[in-house]
C-alpha cells in the first residue's frame, strides 16, 4: 500500500484479555517502530525492528508486551492480560533504512480501550 | 539519558500572529532534530528536520534552527493560519540508537 497501515483502528477489550495489534509498513522499508501515545504523555517508544530482528526493545513496559516481525514486513504487537493502564493509541512507523536522521512514516494508530 | 522538553500547551493565537514553540534537548553526541505535526484526525507527519548544528529546517512557512550552544530547536512561524491548528512534537534521534525520542507535544489552536 501507499502508507503504513494499522489494524484494527479501534479495539475495546476487557481487562485480563489478550490483544494483537497489526502493522503493515511501507513496502521495502527495513526499519519498523512501535510507539504508544497516551493522553498528556507524548509518544513513548516501545520497540524497534531492523528487518526481523529487534535490536532495541527497551521501551516495552513489562513482560506482558511482546512484538514480532516476519518476512521483514508485517509486525504484530501482543499485549497479554491487558490492564486498564494499557489503554492508549498504539502507533506504528516505518522508515527506509533506519538511520538516525531519516523521516519516519506513521500509521493512523490503534486506539486500545481496556474496560 | 536522551530527552526532549517542549513548552506545554495549549497555545492559542489569532490568525496572522507570530508563533514560537520552545524545544530543548539533552543528548549525548550530536543528534538529529525534528518537528512532527499531528493535524486533527490524521497521523503524525514530519514537518521539518535539521541534522547538524546551525542547520535550519523549514517547511510550510515554519522554521527551526539547531542551536548546539543552547541545546534548542525552537519552532517559529511568522504568520499562523487556522489550518496550522494541530499538535506539534519536537523529537531527537541519537545516532547510535536509531529511535526517535519525542517531547510531550504542544497543542496549537489558531482562531480566525
Amino acid at each position: 500500500g501507499a502508507g503504513v497501515s494499522q489494524s484494527p483502528s479501534n479495539k475495546v477489550t476487557e481487562k485480563g484479555k489478550d490483544v494483537e495489534l497489526r502493522c503493515d509498513p511501507i513496502s521495502g522499508h527495513t526499519a519498523l517502530y512501535w510507539y504508544r501515545q497516551s493522553l498528556g504523555q507524548g509518544l513513548e517508544f516501545l520497540i524497534y525492528f531492523q528487518g526481523n530482528s529487534a535490536p532495541d526493545k527497551s521501551g516495552l513496559p513489562s513482560d506482558r508486551f511482546s512484538a514480532e516481525r516476519t518476512g521483514g514486513s508485517v509486525s504484530t504487537l501482543t499485549i497479554q492480560r491487558t490492564q486498564q493502564e494499557d489503554s492508549a493509541v498504539y502507533l506504528c512507523a516505518s522508515s527506509s533504512t533506519g538511520t538516525g536522521n531519516e523521516k519516519l512514516f506513521f500509521g493512523s494508530g490503534t486506539q486500545l480501550s481496556v474496560l | 539519558g536522551n530527552s526532549v522538553t517542549q513548552m506545554e500547551g495549549p497555545v492559542t493565537l489569532s490568525e496572522e500572529a507570530f508563533l514560537t514553540i520552545n524545544c530543548t534537548y539533552t543528548a549525548t553526541g550530536y543528534p538529529s532534530l525534528f518537528w512532527y505535526v499531528q493535524y486533527p484526525g490524521e497521523g503524525l507527519q514530519l514537518l521539518l528536520k535539521a541534522t547538524k548544528a546551525d542547520d535550519k529546517g523549514s517547511n510550510k512557512g515554519f522554521e527551526a534552527t539547531y542551536r548546539k550552544e543552547t541545546t534548542s530547536f525552537h519552532l517559529e512561524k511568522g504568520s499562523v493560519q487556522v489550518s496550522d491548528s494541530a499538535v506539534y512534537f519536537c523529537a531527537l534521534s541519537a545516532r547510535i540508537t536509531n529511535k526517535l525520542i519525542f517531547g510531550t507535544g504542544t497543542l496549537l489552536a489558531v482562531q480566525p
